[in-house]
This record gives structure tokens, C-alpha cells and sequence, in this order.
């Protein structure tokens, strides 16, 4: 248990759907991250968000609209995804003080396919 | 943020001290040099930290040469239970905007 909470762990949708990933921190960390991970390939920094403020968007299609409405929660609002966008998503979080950064803290990830 | 060069793969059999390197040249003055543990379907863990020289905690040690050039992940007495992806990752930990890139990674597998 890392205390970064992903809901659900599972989730199967069709291409016209609209479904959210809930990730949930209490760890008192005020970063949080959007990864995916598609197989045996690298994880792919997604979405950063620093103190509520989203400061890293590395290119990711409109269909994926992240939400970060207070530093212990982040979503990510998926619709009208494609079939390559079936993957492990993971949220983390870390805390920053100042200029340092602590290590990131994972949660185990939801597992989207989408049909 | 200096890019870094791992193994593919490794293999060990129980009980055996697995040294895994990375190489990273272009290492800046401010980086630090962090490695994760990643099993399948779940999220990375953080394993261990170092700057220079060796780091040692409960997990594993950190050997850190002078120049910083790279970096060995020494796990002792590996167990199954260590077959994992390791990652090794080079950034300035001093950074407000700190992104954490991961790269391919070493896949680790121990045999009984």
C-alpha cells in the first residue's frame, strides 16, 4: 500500500463512452502525475500537476482531459478513446518544498481497455 | 534531463548479489540519481537515492563513481520475489517542475 489510491482497477469501455480514473492521495503531497503504460513499452509521462496547476501536458490527445480539483485528488476524463489507447494508466504524487522534490509514491494503476 | 543507458535484461538464480549499471554522460552538476522498482500491472516503487559515492539502505546499495558517469543498483541474496523491472532515472531533484522519465528499464528475472 503506497497511499496513492487509483479507482477502479479495471475498466473495459467502448470507443463512444466517456469514463473518469480517480486517483486519491493523503499523503499531505501537493505534485501529482498521469502516466500510461501500454505493453512492454516504456511508461509515458502524460499529465503533471504542481500545486493544483497543470505544468506538464507532453502531447497528449484532447480525448484525454485531466482534472486536479484539489491536491489530494486528480482524474483523468477519457471519451471517444481508440483501441491504442488500451493500457496501464498510473497516477503517483510527490511532495514539493521549495525547489526539492521527494520521490514519487504510485498507485497500482487502472487497466483500460477499450472495445 | 541527461539520458540514461541500461541493460535489457538480466538473469540470476536465488541468493546471488545482482549488480545492475546504468550509464548516464551527460549527467548534470545538480542531478541526482534515483532507481525504481516496477512489478507487472502495478506502479513503480523507489528503491533507493544517491549523489555521489555509495548509498546504503534496507533494500539495496548505490555505488556512485566519482565522475557520476554511472551508477550500479547492487541488490544482496536476490529472492524470487525481486523478478521486477528496475529503472534508473537522472534528474535534478532541486526542480519545482521535477517530471520523472522513465526509461526502458532492466528486466531482472531470478531462477530458483
Amino acid at each position: 500500500e503506497t497511499g496513492v489510491t487509483q479507482t477502479p482497477r479495471h475498466l473495459v469501455m467502448g470507443m463512444t463512452n466517456k469514463k473518469s480514473l480517480k486517483c486519491e492521495q493523503h499523503l499531505g503531497h501537493n505534485a501529482m502525475y498521469w502516466y500510461k503504460q501500454s505493453a512492454k513499452k516504456p511508461l509515458e509521462l502524460m499529465f503533471v500537476y504542481s500545486l493544483e496547476e497543470r505544468v506538464e501536458n507532453n502531447s497528449v490527445p484532447s480525448r484525454f482531459s485531466p482534472e486536479c480539483p484539489n491536491s489530494s485528488h486528480l482524474f483523468l476524463h477519457l471519451h471517444t478513446l481508440q483501441p491504442e489507447d488500451s493500457a496501464l494508466y498510473l497516477c503517483a504524487s510527490s511532495r514539493t518544498q521549495g525547489s526539492m522534490n521527494t520521490e514519487a509514491f504510485f498507485g497500482q494503476g487502472t487497466r483500460l481497455t477499450v472495445v | 534531463l541527461a539520458k540514461t543507458t541500461q541493460p535489457i535484461s538480466m538473469d540470476s538464480y536465488e541468493g546471488q548479489e545482482v549488480n545492475i549499471t546504468c550509464s548516464h554522460n551527460n549527467i548534470a552538476t545538480n542531478d541526482y540519481i534515483t532507481w525504481y522498482q516496477q512489478f507487472p500491472s502495478q506502479g513503480p516503487r523507489f528503491i533507493i537515492q544517491g549523489y555521489k559515492t555509495k548509498v546504503t539502505n534496507e533494500v539495496a546499495s548505490l555505488f556512485i563513481p566519482a565522475d557520476r558517469k554511472s551508477s550500479t543498483l547492487s541488490l544482496p541474496r536476490v529472492s524470487l520475489s525481486d523478478t521486477a523491472v528496475y529503472y534508473c532515472l537522472v534528474g535534478p531533484r532541486m526542480d519545482s517542475s521535477y517530471k520523472l522519465i522513465f526509461g526502458s528499464g532492466t528486466r531482472l528475472l531470478v531462477r530458483p
